[in-house]
């Protein structure tokens, strides 16, 4: 199974601060990478697809980058909104794993 | 619009079987591969499998075969996960979803369906 290695597990940071959380898969899966947003008690949320095709009615503040193995989600300037888990999945090969997740708290 | 609106909350025993259903509506339900994914309590998340409705195929995560049935009812637009021989470990969110997009990703989900597998 391709094992999807996300980091860091956990982010402290301030409103207007620049976030980067990686995600690095065990095998090239080119641009078949993803990341959600999920919120406590509520299903995730597509940000951005194929590595960095931001998804409709997303910010502009989210941005995605990368290929083959290595991967990384970017927001620009922390917005309150923004505090939520985040996931990265691959789609390469099934079956379609997850990273662990990152949680970003204030 | 799009919705996948999942069945309630269900409370099982041990070694019983539970089956979680996803009504699917604002699309043509017969074109895009019905996805299930599960998330423990404070834990992430983990792909099951996925069920194609138009063909009833269907392929599951290792860990899963021989004990998940993963099918669909297209006159009803429903699409249901029936997973058995249930243990504690098993008590977690159940999530439908599907990707309107080539490259799988789950653009749309359901709202989760807890199940909690206690004696």
């Amino acid at each position: 199974d391709m094992q999807m290695t996300q980091s860091p597990s956990s982010l402290s940071a301030s409103i207007g601060d620049r976030v980067t959380i990686t995600c690095r898969a065990s095998q090239s899966i080119s641009s078949y990478l993803h990341w959600y947003q999920q919120k406590p008690g509520k299903a995730p949320q597509l940000l951005i697809f194929s590595a960095s095709t931001l998804q409709s009615g997303v910010p502009s503040r989210f941005s995605g980058s990368g290929s083959g193995t290595d991967f990384t989600l970017t927001i620009s300037s922390l917005q309150p909104d923004d505090f939520a888990t985040y996931f990265c999945q691959q789609t390469y090969s099934t079956p379609y794993t997850f990273g662990q997740g990152t949680k970003l708290e204030i | 619009q799009v919705q996948l609106v999942q069945s309630g909350a269900e409370v099982k025993k041990p070694g019983a079987s539970v089956k979680v259903s996803c009504k699917a509506s604002g699309y043509t339900f017969s074109g895009y591969y019905i996805q299930w994914v599960r998330q423990a309590p404070g834990q992430g998340l983990e792909w099951m499998g996925w069920v194609n409705p138009i063909s009833a195929g269907a392929d599951s995560a290792q860990k899963f075969q021989g004990r998940v049935t993963m099918t669909s009812d297209t006159s009803s637009g429903t699409a249901s996960m029936e997973l058995n021989r249930l243990r504690s470990d098993d008590t977690a969110v159940y999530y439908c979803a599907y990707s309107s997009y080539s490259d799988s990703s789950f653009d749309y989900w359901g709202q989760g369906t807890l199940v909690t597998v206690s004696p």
